[in-house]
């Protein structure tokens, strides 16, 4: 079992509709959770980072964590073609320890 | 600011070539990452440095391949010698134990080995 499993995708969303995006982790000793966003020939943005149980939210993404089941999640509203990218989401155990990638999902906004 | 800087950003060498890969981290971070992105396997961490020590290079792959980090803003992967199945954009990244181990990349360096 892989520590953190995404679905690979393609996920394909009309424009202005809300994209979600999930993820589950293996290890309940997980404390960081993480979203990068990755644009074909570019390298992996941060664009989300949650600590603890809930919501978070910046602008029109929103991440949503739930320790007791172990998954997070990642919510774009008002989709737009720029959102179209790779969604990895990741990991850490503690604090200056390694971050543990998914193998991201690919997210396709169709206008 | 300047974000994670590395050199260069393309290579293409030769089986048997050494080629060194380099980065430079965000000022003030004190974690540094280095990570292999391929399609078949996506993003590997290579090896991570905390304050300047190697603190876990299990990723790294074989003994060809070695990393330094003289100090804090300076560090380099070399792969000697080189082969095909090394063809790989290779990333650093970046961070601080204050920032909950957000880590920032850098932009990439393109490796093609011929």
């Amino acid at each position: 079992q892989k520590e953190v499993e995404q679905n690979s995708g393609p996920l394909s969303v009309p424009e202005g509709a809300i994209a979600s995006l999930n993820c589950t982790y293996s290890d309940r000793g997980s404390q960081s959770f993480f979203w990068y966003r990755q644009y074909s020939g570019k390298s992996p943005e941060l664009i989300m980072s949650i600590y603890s149980n809930g919501d978070k939210e910046d602008g029109r993404f929103t991440a949503q964590l739930n320790k007791a089941s172990q998954y997070v999640s990642l919510l774009i509203r008002d989709s737009q073609p720029s959102d179209s990218a790779t969604y990895l989401c990741a990991l850490s155990h503690s604090s200056a320890s390694k971050i543990i990638f998914g193998s991201g999902t690919r997210l396709s906004i169709r206008p | 600011d300047a974000g994670v800087i590395q050199s260069p950003r393309h290579e293409v060498t030769e089986m048997g070539q050494e080629v060194t890969l380099r980065c430079k981290p965000i000022s003030g971070h004190n974690s540094l990452f280095w990570y292999r992105q391929t399609m078949m396997r996506g993003l590997e961490l290579l090896i991570y440095f905390n304050n300047n020590v190697p603190i876990d290079d299990s990723g790294m792959p074989e003994d060809r391949f070695s990393a330094k980090m003289p100090n804090a803003s300076f560090s380099t992967l070399k792969i000697q010698p080189s082969e095909p199945r090394d063809s790989a954009v290779y990333f650093c990244a970046s961070g601080t134990e204050s920032s909950y181990n957000e880590q920032f990349f850098g932009p990439g360096t393109r490796l093609t080995v011929l």
